[in-house]
């Protein structure tokens, strides 16, 4: 039972353009939310993070949005720079799953130059 | 400060062989998660340590074990190796629990043959 989605494997961009990638979930409890990047043969490193109370956070060109109705929330990146290019995760987490990190499958965002 | 650090990088084993890997986290963090990583697939938590404690535990079989030391290191056994096993793992460090913003390490590739 896949908790948390994220449905495009692959998102390719054009350098400069707005990148957007989504993640779905289905778990109500879930009361906070962070996306990680990763690079090849790289541990995923923290990006940003959103709690429930919210419904955006914004960090420089990266900006999530929660969409709690919808049990939806997207990471926008603008502009898409190359160093972007990476597989970005999903995960949720909350007091209900013992503060266990919940991930995606991960989708990878190719920037075109 | 240094970051998170996983020994070894690389690992060739063979079937029926078990293996130790290693993580140590962030100064002063004290809760150490484990997640395996296979192709195609999220992160899959395994476990978490949180002062020398399990504090939480993924659906893998009791073949994969862990521990944590006092001085916050941990190391992670999988036992009679199996070819499925093959998978980059990798250790996240936080300063009071996993579901907080994570460091992780590199990872340890592991190869069953």
């Amino acid at each position: 039972d896949q908790q948390v989605k994220q449905n495009s494997p692959s998102l390719s961009v054009q350098e400069g353009r707005i990148s957007i990638l989504n993640c779905d979930y289905t778990n109500s409890m879930f009361d906070y939310f962070l996306w990680y990047k990763k690079y090849p043969a790289e541990g995923p490193t923290f990006l940003i993070s959103i709690s429930s109370i919210k419904d955006k956070n914004e960090d420089g060109r990266f900006t999530v949005f929660l969409n709690k109705s919808a049990k939806h929330l997207s990471l926008h990146i603008v502009p898409s720079q190359p160093g972007d290019s990476a597989v970005y995760f999903c995960a949720a987490t909350s007091m209900d799953s013992n503060y266990q990190l919940i991930w995606g499958a991960g989708t990878k965002l190719i920037i075109k130059p | 400060k240094a970051g998170v650090t996983q020994t070894p990088r690389y690992l060739i084993k063979t079937r029926g062989q078990q293996v130790t890997l290693s993580c140590s986290p962030i100064s002063g963090h004290r809760s150490v998660s484990w997640y395996q990583q296979t192709p195609g697939q999220g992160l899959q938590f395994l476990f978490e340590y949180f002062s020398e404690t399990q504090r939480n535990k993924g659906n893998f079989p009791g073949r994969f074990s862990g521990r944590q030391f006092s001085n916050s290191r941990s190391e992670m056994n999988v036992s009679t190796l199996e070819l499925g096993d093959s998978a980059l793992y990798l250790c996240a460090s936080s300063f009071h629990r996993a579901g907080t913003e994570a460091f992780f390490g590199q990872g340890t590739r592991l190869t069953v043959v």
